[in-house]
């Protein structure tokens, strides 16, 4: 079975673009949480969807938004770049919601350098 | 709100010596917890995770984590390194709620010859 796979690996925009990274979770997977890892900050969770609606969403801007489709692929976005925004985006898929007895497989993210 | 704390940001192990990473949580109640691996340019490998039960859970790649409600923490272990488990470690808890999963600063794994 294949894992999640996240497009594209690395990314390299300017502040103030836009920018969309896609996430594939595993088949059969319903729920795509998304993480955004920094050195400095570590790993925070940035939102969850369940069934192609956002169950819960962590403490960031609303520059960050995400969507997920009916096939379970995950979309976020992040609008008007800041430099802050670098790092990794990390995906992860389970099959049922975060808060229950599931566990979530990472994709290997996606690198996003702001200059 | 749940947090996690290792306090240690990096640990040199000898190939071959025992290994004992150091996770402490703050949660109200009984967490879920977590131990994922992290090797340089791949995404989050889960090792381990404790639900309830025995408190002392077995995982992949020979690690074993032990959990111990009076002290908070939920120390991961094994008992003889190999130079491919350096990588970086994270400690995660989930409350059950709705705040996802809530990961540990990490702890950078050096392996020495």
């Amino acid at each position: 079975k294949a894992g999640v796979t996240q497009t594209p690996r690395y990314l390299i925009k300017t502040r103030g673009q836009q920018v969309t990274l896609s996430c594939s979770p595993i088949s059969g997977h319903r729920s795509v949480s998304w993480y955004q890892q920094t050195p400095g900050q570590g790993l925070q969770f940035l939102f969850e969807y369940f069934s192609e609606t956002q169950r819960n969403k962590g403490n960031f801007p609303g520059r960050f938004s995400g969507r997920q489709f009916s096939n379970s692929r995950s979309e976020m976005n992040v609008s008007t770049l800041e430099l802050g925004d670098s790092a990794l985006y990390l995906c992860a898929s389970s099959i049922g919601t975060s808060s229950s007895y599931n566990e979530q497989f990472f994709g290997p993210g996606t690198r996003l350098t702001v200059l | 709100a749940q947090s996690v704390t290792q306090p240690d940001i990096h640990i040199t192990v000898s190939e071959g010596a025992s290994l004992e990473l150091r996770c402490n949580y703050s949660y109200g109640a009984t967490p879920y917890l977590f131990w994922y691996v992290q090797s340089p340019g791949q995404g989050l490998q889960l090792l381990l995770k404790y639900f309830s039960g025995d408190t002392l859970v077995q995982g992949i790649k020979g690690f074993e984590a032990e959990f111990k409600r009076s002290q908070s923490s939920f120390n991961l272990r094994k008992p003889s390194v190999h130079w491919s488990d350096a990588a970086e470690y994270f400690c995660a808890v989930e409350g059950g709620g709705a705040d996802g999963l809530t990961f540990g600063k990490g702890t950078h794994l050096i392996i020495q010859p």
